[in-house]
């Protein structure tokens, strides 16, 4: 079975901070994506990579930058936390250019105070 | 602009009975596909049915069916014979073209349905 594994479940962090989201796959996907989930926006794409240190802005990258060092491992980063940063991330990952299904993580439930 | 739309944010539907969750898209590639996800309280995301763009059939799993409209850009998911444990939230999904060539796969806004017993 494939697994995308997120580093945390529930994390809090002050505003000002620097915050790592980590997520890994374990199924060798080129492909590997960051959302955020809110109530009533459904979710939005933050970024997304294709390849090895390649990375693509989604629709709400502000605030938020990436790193794909390995195959297998996507950070998302918020370089400076602020509480409307709070909210559901979650991690998907998927085989071929042409995706026909992702599997996701099992989120990140971000409090930023 | 929105390029997947949910405009049902909630339904609910009679145990046994179907239901249909609506969803359109806007993309002007011709090479696209749709997928629909369900989220249930535990979080989860869980893959239900996908459609390709050039696919000729609509494509069903067990349940499931996409009803898919190309000319109307909608892709609807049709759930039969509703169970209790089809309670959850539906989300509605599109990639674009290729995703090493400036393709996306986003999401709409999601549909909470509620069965009844």
């Amino acid at each position: 079975d494939v697994k995308v594994t997120q580093s945390s479940r529930y994390l809090v962090k002050r505003t000002g901070e620097k915050v790592f989201l980590e997520c890994v796959q374990d199924m060798d996907h080129e492909n590997m994506f960051w959302y955020r989930q809110d109530p009533g926006l459904g979710l939005r794409l933050i970024y997304f990579s294709y390849d090895v240190k390649m990375k693509e802005k989604g629709d709400i990258p502000e605030g938020y930058s990436v790193s794909r060092e390995k195959k297998e491992r996507f950070s998302l980063i918020l370089e400076s936390a602020s509480t409307n940063q709070t909210s559901m991330y979650l991690c998907a990952s998927s085989l071929s250019p042409r995706v026909t299904e992702a599997f996701f993580g099992q989120g990140t439930r971000l409090t930023v105070v | 602009a929105q390029k997947i739309t949910q405009t049902q944010p909630g339904m609910f539907v009679q145990e046994k009975e179907a239901v249909t969750l609506d969803c359109t898209y806007d993309t002007s590639d011709p090479s696209y596909g749709l997928f629909w996800y369900k989220q249930p309280s535990s979080g989860e995301m869980i893959f239900l049915i996908y459609q390709g763009s050039y696919d000729q059939q609509n494509a069903t799993e067990g349940r499931y069916s996409l009803n898919f409209q190309k000319a109307r850009k909608s892709a609807n998911l049709v759930i039969s014979a509703s169970q209790l444990g089809d309670s959850a939230m539906y989300f509605c999904a599109m990639r674009e073209g290729r995703i090493n060539q400036g393709g996306k796969l986003i999401f709409g806004q999601g549909t909470e349905l509620s069965v009844k017993p």
